[in-house]
């Protein structure tokens, strides 16, 4: 059972463009969501993280939207760098259930 | 401060073969868990160990085992192994609650034969 889906399964972006992942989630009793990003041979990082209380957070260059009357939330990535070229799993907890994740390459 | 620790990094058995895979927690973190990563299915919740107990448990099979030690290091052992557990397994330690961060260990490669 897929308790959080997650979209699109690949993306691709320009070199400062703008990077959007889309997450949906099924169990409203989920009261944290993070974002992690994993890079080739490592094991994922956190990136950034909300709690349902809050519509929006931003650090930095990365932002989460929530919504949670439509249970759904997602990642923006503002002027993408060859760098952030990684795979991102959206996940929410308790326990902790990822997505299956998003490979973003960001292109010169 | 040092980070997850596992090992072995890479493994490779034959079916029907049983495997441990151990996983060393960061320093002060009581929470660890372990996951499944293939690429078809992702990152998949195997079990979640907290103080020496079991506190949660995925959807897989009783071939899949764990246990936690009083020094929070953690092992996690597979029986009777398929072709279908080749996978990397991550390891990841906590403070413990919910909204605290997890920090993932490099995983272990296992190919099963």
């Amino acid at each position: 059972q897929q308790q959080v889906k997650q979209s699109p399964q690949s993306l691709i972006v320009q070199k400062g463009g703008i990077s959007i992942i889309n997450c949906a989630y099924e169990n409203t009793a989920f009261d944290y969501f993070p974002w992690y990003q994993q890079f080739p041979g490592k094991g994922p990082a956190l990136l950034i993280a909300i709690r349902p209380d809050v519509s929006e957070k931003k650090e930095g260059r990365f932002t989460i939207s929530f919504n949670k009357s439509a249970k759904q939330f997602s990642l923006h990535i503002m002027d993408s760098q060859p760098g952030d070229s990684a795979t991102y799993f959206c996940a929410a907890s308790p326990p902790l259930v990822f997505g299956k994740g998003t490979r973003l390459s960001v292109i010169a | 401060k040092a980070g997850v620790t596992q090992t072995p990094r890479y493994l490779i058995k034959t079916r029907g073969q049983q495997v441990t895979l151990s996983c060393s927690p960061i320093s002060g973190h009581r929470s660890v868990s372990w996951y499944q990563q293939t690429p078809g299915q992702g990152l998949q919740f195997l079990f979640e160990y907290f103080s020496e107990t079991q506190r949660n448990k995925g959807n897989f099979p009783g071939r899949f085992s764990g246990r936690q030690f009083s020094n929070s290091r953690s092992e996690m052992n597979v029986s009777t192994l398929e072709l279908g557990d080749s996978a990397l397994y991550l390891c990841a330690s906590s403070l413990g609650t919910s909204d605290t961060e997890q920090f993932f260990g490099p995983g272990t490669r296992l190919t099963v034969l």
